[in-house]
């Protein structure tokens, strides 16, 4: 069954800690996102990428760093973590449609990062 | 700037219509999508409006407005279930990226 998976779900770490958090996707959709959403807020951007190679940063800014070596795999890192980074972190993935709505984004699970 | 306005509560009773706004002001438009959230999830896809006027799909409707930078989602026949948050996004260039509403949270009530 196609789907995004995304690990861990739940997450409580030191500051100063590095963290990778994983998402993979089984659509075989070329365009993968990143995104931040503290409770009761608007989803932010903070990386995206059109495929293999392609990685860019989105509206937020972030201490954080993506890759995408696999078209299924598309982890976020972050290399010294904060309290400020305590939030729910959303994968998702699209593909363009012809017909019909374009670019509909399906997400992950997410992961809720707490940092100490 | 850009930006996406929907109220940030409402409440409802079970088996009724709710009718949810969203106003847009956005540099670009390529469609409206609304997704519902509910609490601790993740979004999933609700509807998709690139042209004005209603789309529906069984108890849910969408309307878009371009002219007005208006859209709306109608709730029929509420169901316990329902109760969540419903997120209006829309696509502002040719890459596709979404400008997020902050959602709005349904109460749905006995």
């Amino acid at each position: 069954e196609a789907d995004i998976y995304q690990t861990p779900r739940y997450l409580v770490i030191g500051t100063g800690k590095k963290i990778t958090l994983e998402c993979s996707q089984t659509m075989g959709h070329d365009k993968m996102y990143w995104y931040q959403q503290d409770p009761g807020m608007e989803l932010h951007l903070i990386h995206y990428s059109y495929g293999v190679n392609s990685t860019e940063k989105g509206d937020l800014s972030s201490e954080s760093t993506v890759s995408r070596i696999r078209t299924e795999h598309f982890p976020l890192t972050l290399e010294s973590a904060r309290p400020s980074h305590t939030s729910q972190y959303l994968c998702a993935s699209s593909e363009y449609r012809a017909g019909g709505p374009k670019e509909t984004q399906y997400f992950g699970p997410g992961t809720r990062l707490l940092v100490l | 700037g850009q930006n996406i306005d929907q109220p940030t509560e409402m409440t409802a009773t079970e088996g009724a219509i709710v009718q949810i706004n969203c106003t847009y002001q956005t540099s670009g438009f390529n469609g409206l999508f609304w997704y519902q959230q509910h609490a601790g999830e993740a979004p999933t896809f609700l509807s998709y409006n690139v042209l004005d006027g209603l789309e529906e799909k069984g108890r849910f409707s969408s309307f878009l407005s371009r002219s007005k930078g208006y859209s709306y989602l109608l709730l029929k026949e509420l169901q316990m279930k329902d109760s969540a948050s419903y997120l209006c996004a829309v696509i502002k260039d040719s890459n596709y990226q979404l400008i997020w509403g902050a959602g709005t949270k349904l109460i749905i009530k006995p």
